[in-house]
């Protein structure tokens, strides 16, 4: 069965904090993506990566940057939190980029930064 | 750009009332178009797709056609059910953009007996 983990389900940060979010697929896959969920404006591209190493920016990736080291793994960093970044996280993976096949998305991580 | 367009919720609905909910979209070429379902405290997961004009998806009592003259994927079901309660998303990916998904901004169906 496919799967994407999130390193946290809640996580609760202060403002100025270095925050990692981290996933994991154990399908292989070469694409991962990330996105923010509010209220009112859906799901919103941060930033993705199409292989190792390689990262290309969504439609908002201010206030963020990624890293993909190893192929299963796609960390999410916020340099320093802002209160605007509290949020639902969903990280995603699909087999090959260009295609389209289903995304299989993680379960989210509820961030809140006071 | 590219973008997605679909009713405002919430829906509420009866037990084994019938559901339509709106899909619009806009794109050049020859989009895919999917409808993601979020349950309450999950991720999304794929629904049904469909990926060439006149197609229709289907899973689990849900379907939807690709309407290219209306630009629209319209989500139905014949009877809804309580455990059908969730967050449904329209999206699309458009060619020769990386399989990047571009989403609506999502419909809350709440199903009461």
């Amino acid at each position: 069965d496919v799967k994407v983990t999130q390193s946290s389900r809640y996580l609760v940060k202060r403002t100025g904090e270095k925050v990692f979010l981290e996933c994991v697929q154990d399908m292989d896959h070469e694409n991962m993506f990330w996105y923010r969920q509010d209220p009112g404006l859906g799901l919103r591209l941060i930033y993705f990566s199409y292989d190792v190493k390689m990262k290309e920016k969504g439609d908002i990736p201010e206030g963020y940057s990624v890293s993909r080291e190893k192929k299963e793994r796609f960390s999410l960093i916020l340099e320093s939190a802002s209160t605007n970044q509290t949020s639902m996280y969903l990280c995603a993976s699909t087999l090959e980029a260009g295609g389209v096949d289903e995304q299989f998305f993680g379960p989210g991580t509820r961030l809140t930064v006071l | 750009g590219d973008s997605v367009t679909q009713m405002e919720g919430p829906v509420t609905l009866s037990e084994e009332a019938f559901l339509t909910i709106n899909c619009t979209y806009t794109a050049t070429g020859y989009p895919s178009l999917f409808w993601y379902v979020q349950y309450p405290g999950e991720g999304l997961q794929l629904l049904l797709k469909a990926t060439k004009a006149d197609d229709k998806g289907s899973n689990k009592g849900f379907e939807a056609t690709y309407r290219k003259e209306t630009t629209s994927f319209h989500l139905e079901k014949g009877s809804v059910q309580v455990s059908d309660s969730a967050v449904y998303f329209c999206a699309l990916i458009n060619t020769g953009t990386a399989s990047k998904l571009t989403f609506g901004t999502g419909t809350r169906l709440q199903v009461t007996l």
